[in-house]
């Protein structure tokens, strides 16, 4: 399965815009880019995914570069209930197994 | 949204000791479950993928008989950590699809595993 690069870490004042990056450079042409967030002690939640266009449900938005290498998960307004670890991945569409990268954790600052 | 129910939330058990965690889909059928691990600080590792009415899959690395996977129906899977010793130490979920192809996966709330 291809691989995705997300920062270790990101910090964010509250009630500002947080934007997510993800590189994912091999992605193949049948790739989903799936985003899900981990808070302590709980299993993951999902947040969003999408194929090729950019995407917005009630929880955040998924900007999906043109050559769809990168993406970008966007929080509008962060939130102290936003902290969390946030991972980027991709999952074949044929297929069925989710792999997780390390992820990116984000510290939401009052 | 999809409820996936995990039991139990945490276990210990002495070292030798067999242990069994459950993961139900309350209000769908689950034809796919997934078994993950994860230790501090660390992302989720998959260990298998649970598919109802036959064997499961394990990835590379993982030992099937010492951890156990019976998805018997399609509501219910099962994760038993034969002979736990103290490197079975971890936080357990599990995970299923609502639906075939693309769909996103619920997570249940994980099980954390100490063994003495």
């Amino acid at each position: 399965d291809a691989k995705t690069t997300q920062p270790n870490s990101m910090e964010s004042n509250e009630e500002e815009p947080v934007h997510l990056p993800c590189n994912h450079s091999t992605i193949s042409g049948t790739d989903y880019i799936h985003w899900y967030r981990q808070l302590p002690s709980q299993g993951p939640e999902y947040v969003i995914h999408g194929l090729t266009s950019n995407v917005n449900n009630r929880m955040a938005s998924l900007a999906i570069a043109e050559d769809r290498k990168s993406s970008t998960l966007i929080l509008h307004r962060a939130t102290l209930r936003d902290a969390a670890v946030y991972y980027c991945i991709l999952r074949r569409r044929w297929g069925n197994q989710f792999y997780f990268g390390t992820g990116t954790s984000l510290t939401v600052i009052p | 949204g999809a409820v996936v129910s995990q039991h139990p939330s945490w276990v210990i058990c002495k070292s030798g000791t067999s242990v069994k965690i459950e993961c139900r889909s309350l209000d769908f059928q689950a034809t796919t479950m997934f078994w993950y691990r994860q230790f501090p600080k660390q992302s989720l590792m998959l260990m298998a993928t649970s598919n109802e009415g036959s064997k499961a899959t394990y990835e590379q690395g993982v030992e099937k008989d010492k951890f156990l996977i019976n998805h018997a129906s399609l509501t219910l899977s099962t994760l038993t950590v034969t002979s736990a010793h103290p490197e079975d130490s971890s936080f357990y979920i599990c995970s299923a699809n609502v639906g075939r192809g693309n769909e996103k996966l619920f997570f249940g709330s994980g099980t954390q595993l100490s063994v003495l």
